[in-house]
């Protein structure tokens, strides 16, 4: 079964420092991979989203991830880290299996900012 | 541009008693999902529908059921509350079954507390 692995259940970083936010996934073939971020109070919102081709994957708010095959990783970052994205981060991969694009969610990363 | 809306935003209810839980999905799309999502935990998904139907099924028991009416607006019902019920239940919408190009959009979620 797929799976994925966020192995920091928090993370603190001062402000204007970068970030790197790590997810492993299971999957059986080449999966579809996504991060989003819930603020409190708010839904989910994609940040950032790969299928195929290029492995650096660029999304908004400055973030970037890159999928690395043999790592079966999906890191997260941002090279300076602003007081508004604290926040809960979540990776998560798919399809399911029977094909539909519903994504798998990693149990979260919460980011802490320092001022 | 209404995005998705989910009602109601907090309820509390008994355990044994009945939740109906409720979602309408953005503009434009014609496919449900809901997700369970407890306290610390990333969001666990319970079922979609498309085309007034249920379409796939994560690991929740009969207890969950849910309803997708023409309009593409959709239901959650939840009997026989237990506490471990206690969660954010969340509302995500897509085109044609989330294919890889269309956005998955999330709802800002139904807070269930069961006591």
């Amino acid at each position: 079964a797929q799976s994925v692995t966020q192995p920091d259940i928090h993370i603190t970083v001062s402000e204007g420092a970068s970030l790197e936010l790590r997810c492993n996934y299971s999957y059986g073939a080449t999966p579809y991979l996504f991060w989003y971020v819930q603020s409190p109070g708010q839904g989910l919102q994609l940040l950032l989203k790969y299928f195929s081709g290029d492995t650096l994957v660029q999304g908004i708010k400055g973030f970037e991830a890159e999928f690395k095959r043999s790592q079966s990783s999906f890191n997260l970052r941002k090279p300076s880290v602003h007081w508004s994205d604290a926040a809960e981060y979540f990776c998560a991969v798919g399809p399911l299996p029977g094909g539909s694009y519903i994504p798998t969610f990693g149990r979260g990363t919460s980011l802490i900012v320092h001022p | 541009d209404a995005g998705v809306t989910q009602s109601p935003t907090h309820l509390i209810k008994t355990r044994g008693q009945q939740v109906t839980l409720r979602c309408s999905p953005k503009s434009g799309h014609d496919t449900v999902s809901w997700y369970q999502q407890a306290l610390g935990q990333g969001p666990q998904f319970i079922f979609q529908y498309y085309e007034e139907e249920e379409r796939q099924r994560g690991n929740f028991p009969d207890r969950f059921s849910g309803h997708q009416f023409p309009n593409y607006s959709s239901e959650l019902n939840v009997n026989a509350l237990l506490l471990g019920d206690s969660a954010l239940y969340l509302c995500a919408s897509s085109s044609r079954l989330g294919l890889p190009g269309n956005t998955i959009y999330f709802g800002e979620g139904s807070w269930l507390t069961v006591v």
